[in-house]
């Protein structure tokens, strides 16, 4: 069973850093690209950044772009986001997702002072 | 960057056919994926690349496709598939990803 679970979340003020992990379990992680999505409260789904499963082509949505960076380790099976420069508009459950074909439960950052 | 525009929200009767429509420049190149979304829920999967199931979707759940317009079709929609669906696709760069607006379905 594919597992894919978010943790790193939590309050932090505007300006602030956060790093959010995805640790993944049921599958090969090393043959799958990776994607975080994020859902600010109320609000959709926005696609925020991808990795390929060697870490090759590596893709960010222009809101986050040069603020986050997106990384992934197969040796550990996870997933990374680095969230630099945070803003209120930051504030969001972040979902990794394998593909798209599965996603974990969320994890909510809260970007306020 | 493209935009996938869903209509907000649409209803249908208990057993009765709902058709979700997203509509996008970039779908005339990329197919379409749909997510089906409760409340306080991860999204999960229910259409891949325009019509594919994936295991444990039920088969009233179906997806086409015609010009730069998507569509989820629920076939005798049941008071489970009462939430929130989302289509994505490619944007027109292919290098990027984007959801649709949503539409809430409420099944009356």
């Amino acid at each position: 069973e594919v597992q894919l679970v978010e943790s790193g979340g939590g309050l932090v003020q505007p300006g602030g850093s956060l790093t959010l992990s995805c640790a993944a379990s049921g599958f090969s992680f090393s043959s799958h690209s990776m994607n975080w999505v994020r859902q600010a409260p109320g609000k959709g789904l926005e696609w925020i950044s991808y990795i390929s499963r060697d870490s090759s082509s590596i893709y960010y949505a222009d809101s986050v772009r040069g603020r986050f960076t997106i990384s992934r380790d197969s040796a550990k099976n996870s997933l990374y986001l680095l969230m630099n420069s945070l803003r209120a508009d930051d504030t969001a459950v972040y979902y990794c997702a394998r593909q798209f074909d599965d996603w974990g439960q969320g994890t909510l950052v809260t970007v306020s002072s | 960057s493209s935009e996938l525009t869903q209509d907000p929200a649409v209803s249908v009767a208990l057993g009765q056919t709902i058709r979700i429509t997203c509509q996008g420049d970039s779908l005339r190149t990329y197919y379409a994926n749909w997510y089906q979304q409760k409340p306080g829920q991860a999204p999960i999967l229910v259409i891949y690349s325009k019509n594919n199931r994936p295991s444990g979707i039920p088969d009233r759940f179906s997806g086409s496709s015609s010009g730069n317009t998507a569509s989820l079709t629920i076939t005798g929609a049941q008071a489970e598939d009462e939430a929130d669906y989302y289509c994505n696709s490619r944007d027109d760069s292919g290098n990027h990803y984007v959801f649709g607006t949503g539409t809430k379905v409420t099944v009356l």
